[in-house]
């Protein structure tokens, strides 16, 4: 069973600061990796996608991959009230038939102004 | 660039009812489409992934006889609750792929079912 997990939330940060959102997944044949924001009652918009090992930065968001570890994180820095939102990990394999894609759980982030 | 619809945005049917949610692609070619359910405080849960002109696969434990998938162009993908009852009232949301599955997704605003 294929499976993505992420730091159980909720994650509160003060204005300003570095958020730090985690998630590990279980297979090592997984070859992309998502994160997607969803504001409630809204879908899920992308923010980052990385497909191979070491930072990749995109304005306030740095996404990390670690193959090895099997980890894949987001930083967000100078944190905004407007950043508040659940986020999700996605992470996607190739599958014998077809293609596979399986999101987290999500973590919940609120920044506090 | 992107853009995903989804209509109706929102649809309360009775019991025993059928619902069809569209699914469009406003400004790109969809090679695959993919259907997802959520509850209340609960992450996505993909039901089924569907190409244009082929069968929709499915996850497991989804009914194929309930929820039918008609991926009809490269632009419009139709999934339709058959015989709904109440505890098939979630959010369902579409995403598109230019590729498969391991590229970038683009989500439909979804669609908030109620079955009464």
């Amino acid at each position: 069973q294929k499976e993505v997990e992420q730091n159980s939330g909720p994650l509160s940060v003060p204005e300003g600061a570095i958020a730090s959102l985690n998630c590990t997944y279980s297979d090592r044949g997984s070859q992309s990796f998502f994160w997607y924001r969803q504001y409630s009652g809204k879908s899920p918009e992308l923010i980052m996608s990385i497909y191979s090992n070491g930072d990749k930065e995109d304005g306030r968001f740095t996404a990390q991959l670690n193959k090895a570890s099997q980890y894949v994180s987001l930083l967000i820095r100078d944190s905004q009230p407007s950043d508040s939102a659940t986020y999700l990990c996605a992470v996607n394999w190739p599958g014998t038939s077809y293609d596979k894609v399986i999101f987290g759980p999500g973590t919940s982030l609120s920044v506090i102004p | 660039g992107a853009v995903v619809s989804q209509h109706p945005s929102r649809v309360i049917c009775k019991s025993g009812t059928s619902v069809k949610i569209e699914c469009r692609s406003l400004d790109f070619q969809a090679t695959t489409m993919f259907w997802y359910r959520q509850f209340p405080k609960q992450s996505l849960m993909l039901m089924a992934t569907s190409n244009e002109g082929s069968k929709a696969t499915y996850e497991q434990g989804v009914e194929k006889d309930k929820f039918l998938i008609n991926h009809a162009s490269l632009t419009l993908s139709t999934l339709t609750v058959t015989s709904a009852h109440p505890e098939d009232s979630s959010f369902y949301i579409c995403s598109a792929s230019v590729g498969t599955a391991l590229d970038e997704q683009y989500f439909g605003p979804g669609t908030r079912l109620t079955v009464t």
